[in-house]
């Protein structure tokens, strides 16, 4: 079945620092592939998306290619505040379903 | 963009009895709710997928009878956790999604549901 994996966290960054949150998947067929972030006390946020190989999505500074020959979404970004504190949910959707498969998340920390 | 509310965003209730939480998607009509599950410091886990006007789809290991949804109109699903135990005690959140085709689901901010 498909599935979606992180990278532990959590992570702790000093601010401006650069960043980056691996994500690997295993889906059949061509999924599309998101990242949601998720604020302390609040439901999950969209942060950015890619629907096929080569596509980046980006928003907010956050930047993520989608990698089909690793399998890959990783997000980056090249200075992080204190506010980017939250945690990050890398997840697909296959082309057949409805429905999300969400990675375990990864807690990031900045420091001012 | 498209907002989804919850209510409560807290509750606390007494081991055995039954409690409901709402969702609802404030200005749009939602053709699909999905409710999820999520432990502490752990991923989202999808519990049922809703379609307006029809039973709802659980996904395996969730007991329907214990988790009662409803999708009555396209604004407004409801999660009742029936007989409560402590082990019930999680976050839970919906989401909703505006047209079938879309990928796109809108996050509501989540329960905190504490059994006691």
């Amino acid at each position: 079945g498909n599935s979606v994996t992180q990278m532990e966290g959590p992570v702790t960054l000093s601010e401006e620092a650069f960043l980056t949150i691996n994500c690997t998947y295993t889906a059949t067929g061509y999924p599309s592939l998101f990242w949601y972030v998720q604020y302390p006390g609040e439901g999950l946020q969209l942060l950015l998306k890619a629907t096929k190989a080569d596509d980046k999505g980006s928003n907010k500074g956050f930047e993520a290619t989608y990698r089909k020959e690793t399998t890959s979404f990783h997000l980056e970004k090249g200075s992080v505040q204190v506010s980017d504190s939250a945690v990050y949910f890398c997840a697909l959707k296959d082309n057949y379903g409805q429905n999300f498969v969400f990675g375990p998340g990864t807690r990031l920390s900045v420091l001012p | 963009g498209a907002v989804v509310s919850q209510h409560p965003s807290r509750v606390i209730c007494k081991s055995g009895t039954s409690v409901k939480i709402e969702c609802r998607s404030l200005d749009f009509q939602a053709t699909t709710m999905f409710w999820y599950r999520q432990f502490p410091k752990q991923s989202l886990m999808l519990m049922a997928t809703s379609n307006e006007g029809s039973k709802a789809t659980y996904e395996q290991g969730v007991e329907k009878d214990k988790f009662l949804i409803n999708h009555a109109s396209l604004t407004l699903s409801t999660l009742t956790v029936t007989s409560a135990h402590p082990e019930d005690s999680s976050f839970y959140i919906c989401s909703a999604r505006e047209d079938r085709r879309s990928y796109e689901q809108y996050f509501g901010p989540g329960t905190r549901l504490t059994v006691t």
